[in-house]
């Protein structure tokens, strides 16, 4: 069974840095294409970042050059590093896993985990 | 890149069907594009991909009553006897080359 489960969201002050993970079972990390997407309260869905297999990392024009996506093949885990924080981050960020072979939606999602940027 | 537009709000009553639409911008029409159904205060949920043709692939445990359909730029997703529990947010998304997780505004679906 394909499980994702995020973790290491919470409130932290206007240019701080945070990192999340998502801890992976049921499948291989490293073989997928792995995206974070963010919800702001009230809000719709909105793509943040993605991993590709090979390793290309791509982002949101709005966090770009602030916010790193990278992996843990041995830990099987994903993480999004945030830092520069904005009161406009403060969303829940789902990790989820995309259908792959040329199909870049995503088919899975994790729980969510819940930051706020807020003096 | 495409751009998907949906309306902001749907209603229908207990047992009944409803159509969902989420229209894929000028040049976009031959995009495949996915569902997802968001309950309140839950995660979203995968529900199936939709080919420009009309041919659907539901996600595991999706129940029968949920079904797609396409026409031109148009992809639908029908909910058929209408429970208690679809009473949810539901978005479409797509992709671009240059570009992941493209997605609707979302549609709330109010059960009557």
């Amino acid at each position: 069974e394909v499980k994702l489960v995020e973790s290491g969201g919470g409130l932290i002050q206007p240019g701080g840095s945070l990192r999340l993970s998502c801890a992976a079972s049921g499948f291989t990390v490293s073989t997928n294409y792995m995206s974070w997407v963010r919800q702001a309260p009230g809000k719709g869905l909105e793509w943040v970042s993605v991993i590709y297999s090979g390793g290309s990392t791509y982002y949101a024009d709005s966090v770009k050059g602030r916010f790193t996506i990278s992996r843990d093949n041995s830990k099987n885990t994903l993480y999004l590093q945030m830092n520069s924080l904005r009161v406009e981050d403060t969303a829940v960020y789902y990790c989820a896993r995309e259908a792959g072979s040329g199909y870049y939606y995503v088919n899975y999602w994790g729980q969510g985990t819940l930051v706020t940027v807020s003096a | 890149q495409p751009v998907l537009t949906q309306s902001s709000s749907a209603s229908a009553s207990l047992g009944s069907s409803v159509k969902l639409t989420c229209t894929l911008s000028n040049g976009h029409s031959s995009y495949i594009i996915a569902w997802h159904q968001q309950q309140p205060g839950k995660a979203p949920r995968y529900l199936m991909k939709l080919e420009a043709s009309g041919t659907y692939n539901k996600g595991s445990g999706v129940p029968d009553r949920f079904s797609g359909s396409s026409s031109g730029a148009d992809r639908y997703l029908t909910i058929s006897n209408l429970q208690s529990e679809d009473e949810a947010d539901y978005y479409c998304e797509t992709w671009g080359s240059n570009t992941h997780g493209v997605f609707g505004g979302g549609t709330k679906l109010t059960v009557l």
